[in-house]
């Protein structure tokens, strides 16, 4: 398995332009999460998802979207890019949340933005 | 609203010296508490996780860590620490009652000198 996979791993935007940070994972886990990680300040959530087609808000969303139209996908959209979007983005995944089953991180994705 | 807090934003440590790191919650309510590690370059791994049962959990590696409810307590330990243990150390904590996300720390950045 490769568990959870993220593309690109890294990539420079320009203020205003879009992007989509695709996720994938095989292992046939029903709940996926997005990451945001800065410096210092540990991770916080932007969006998870505990199926196919249902997605919610985490606890920094704004200037994100999400879509969940598989199992095995979960791409983050960022429509505007801004300087404070700067970050490094990890999509998580685990096979169900009420037990707080471990959650498989990816590599990552470092995202500039200028 | 939950919090982690992990007190120690840096440590400095000799190969073969004691290691304990700081974690407390807040959030009165049934946990499972999580140590992730991330090695330089790499993305998180799971060290240890504790769901209920022996508050004594043993991960990978030599770490353990200790729930301590009375405390809301999660501190990581290792009786003696190699080079090779240098990363950066999350404690994260799920609320089992707030759904499926998992709340993280700041982080404890840990360098071993040989």
């Amino acid at each position: 398995n490769a568990g959870v996979t993220q593309t690109p791993k890294f990539r420079i935007l320009k203020i205003g332009q879009s992007m989509t940070l695709q996720c994938t994972q095989d292992m046939n886990h029903n709940y996926m999460y997005w990451y945001r990680q800065d410096p210092g300040m540990g991770l916080k959530l932007i969006y998870y998802s505990v199926g196919a087609g249902i997605t919610d808000k985490g606890e920094v969303p704004n200037g994100y979207n999400v879509s969940r139209s598989t199992t095995e996908d979960f791409p983050l959209r960022l429509e505007l890019a801004a300087p404070s979007q700067t970050s490094v983005y990890f999509c998580a995944s685990s096979y169900g949340g009420l037990a707080g089953h471990e959650q498989y991180f990816g590599p990552g994705t470092r995202l500039t933005v200028t | 609203a939950q919090s982690v807090s992990q007190h120690n934003h840096h440590v400095i440590l000799s190969e073969a010296a004691s290691l304990e790191l700081g974690c407390n919650y807040s959030y009165g309510g049934t946990v499972n508490l999580f140590w992730y590690v991330q090695y330089p370059g790499q993305h998180l791994q799971l060290l240890l996780k504790y769901f209920s049962g022996d508050p004594l959990v043993k991960g990978i590696k030599g770490f353990e860590a200790e729930f301590i409810k009375s405390k809301f307590s999660f501190n990581l330990r290792k009786p003696s620490v190699q080079w090779s243990d240098t990363a950066e150390y999350f404690c994260a904590v799920n609320a089992r009652q707030a759904g499926t996300a998992l709340i993280f720390g700041k982080g404890t950045t840990l360098s071993v000198s040989s």
